[in-house]
Order: C-alpha cells, then structure tokens, then sequence
C-alpha cells in the first residue's frame, strides 16, 4: 500500500529564507505525487503534481518540487519565503488503484518576519 | 471551467441530531468524488469516495453515511450525531484516475 511521510510537522523560516519541506513516499508503482496548501479554515489548494514527465515540477506561487526516485522524495521547496506563504501543507500519493489519495500528516510552515 | 460548492460553511448542531452537508460539481461529469474529515490539528481521513451514481464506498466505519443522489451531488448525512464527528469536512472532486483532486471549502461542524 501506498503511504507518505512529512518530516516535521512545524517548519519555521524567516521571511525571504529558503523554505524546504520534506515529503518521502512508498508506492509498489510508478507514483503520482501532489503537493497541496491549507490556509485557515480553507479548503486544500493544489499547488504542483508530478506525473512522471520532468522530474522538477513547478508550481503555483514560486513552489517547485523535484522527484528522487532512488530517495523515494518528493519534497517541496521555494527559493524566498514570503509572509502569505504561512499556511498547512500536505503531500499525496496516488493509491495503486489510482481512485484514491493517501495524504501525510501535514506540515504547519510559519514564516517571521 | 469547473467548480465545486460545499454547505453549510459552519454548522452547530446538539448531540444526537441529524446531519445532512451537500456538495455539488459544476461543469463536469461523471466526477470521483469524495468526502474527508479533518479533526483540529490533524490530517485528512477519508471517509467515503464514489465512482459514479449510487456507487459509495466506505472507508472508516463509523455512524455516518453518504449518498450520490446525482451524478455531480454528493451527501453525508448522520442520523444521531456524536461528540467525536466534530471537525472539518471538506468535499472534493476529481475527473479521473490519478488526477489531483480539487477541494471544496469546507463545513466546520461542532458538536455540542
């Protein structure tokens, strides 16, 4: 069975700081990959999917997220945090069925000014 | 383009009431759908998903239940509410397989 792991449920960077959130999979096939952000009391908004073309995947709002197949990673970053970047983030992989999603836990990102 | 809509966006509702929360899809059809909880501080359950009408299937057992009345509606509905189904239930909808889904903007339920 497909499952996602998020490293580190609070992330803190200072603003205009490298933001770098950690995303590790298992899958017994060829994975779909997606990265969403929650902002308060919101729904989940898609932010990059990797679908197995470019193994770097550009996203809305300056996010990129590069696929390692031998890491097994999916992680999400942005070169320059800005102050409406502090949201919830959660990673998701494609059930084998492709039907259904299996999400992390979610990663809180907190930016200071 | 498509669009999905989810209400109530709050709902008070005393222990041991009824409960019916609605989703509908816009400008698409025969869509996956799907509906999750998200209790405070932590992340999604599944709780039910449909490939088409009146196909649901069930993921956590528990005293809710779900219904695709049509092919863009989908229904989660309880007949006595409990203190624990407390939280935030976001619908979603998707075109296909293996395609993102994309979330309505949830209904924050509280249990009194």
């Amino acid at each position: 069975a497909q499952s996602v792991t998020q490293l580190g449920s609070h992330v803190s960077v200072s603003e205009g700081a490298l933001v770098l959130l950690r995303c590790n999979y298992s899958s017994s096939v060829p994975p779909y990959l997606f990265w969403y952000v929650q902002y308060p009391n919101q729904g989940l908004q898609l932010l990059l999917k990797y679908t197995s073309a470019a193994t770097l995947v550009k996203g809305i709002n300056g996010f990129e997220a590069e696929f390692k197949k031998s890491e097994t990673s999916f992680h999400l970053t942005k070169p320059s945090a800005h102050m409406s970047d502090a949201a919830e983030y959660f990673c998701a992989v494609s059930e084998t069925s492709g039907s259904r999603l299996t999400f992390g836990e979610g990663t809180q990102l907190t930016v200071n000014p | 383009s498509q669009t999905i809509h989810q209400w109530p966006a709050t709902l008070v509702q005393p222990v041991g009431s009824p409960l019916s929360l609605e989703c509908t899809v816009e400008g698409t059809s025969n869509p996956n759908l799907y509906w999750y909880r998200q209790a405070a501080g932590r992340g999604l359950q599944l709780l039910f998903y449909s490939v088409g009408i009146g196909q649901i299937s069930s993921e956590v057992p528990q005293n809710l239940s779900a219904s695709r009345p049509q092919d863009r509606q989908f229904i989660l509905s309880s007949k006595k509410l409990l203190l624990s189904d407390s939280g935030f239930y976001l619908c979603a909808w998707t075109p296909g397989y293996n395609q993102p889904q994309h979330f309505g903007d949830g209904t924050r339920l509280s249990i009194l």
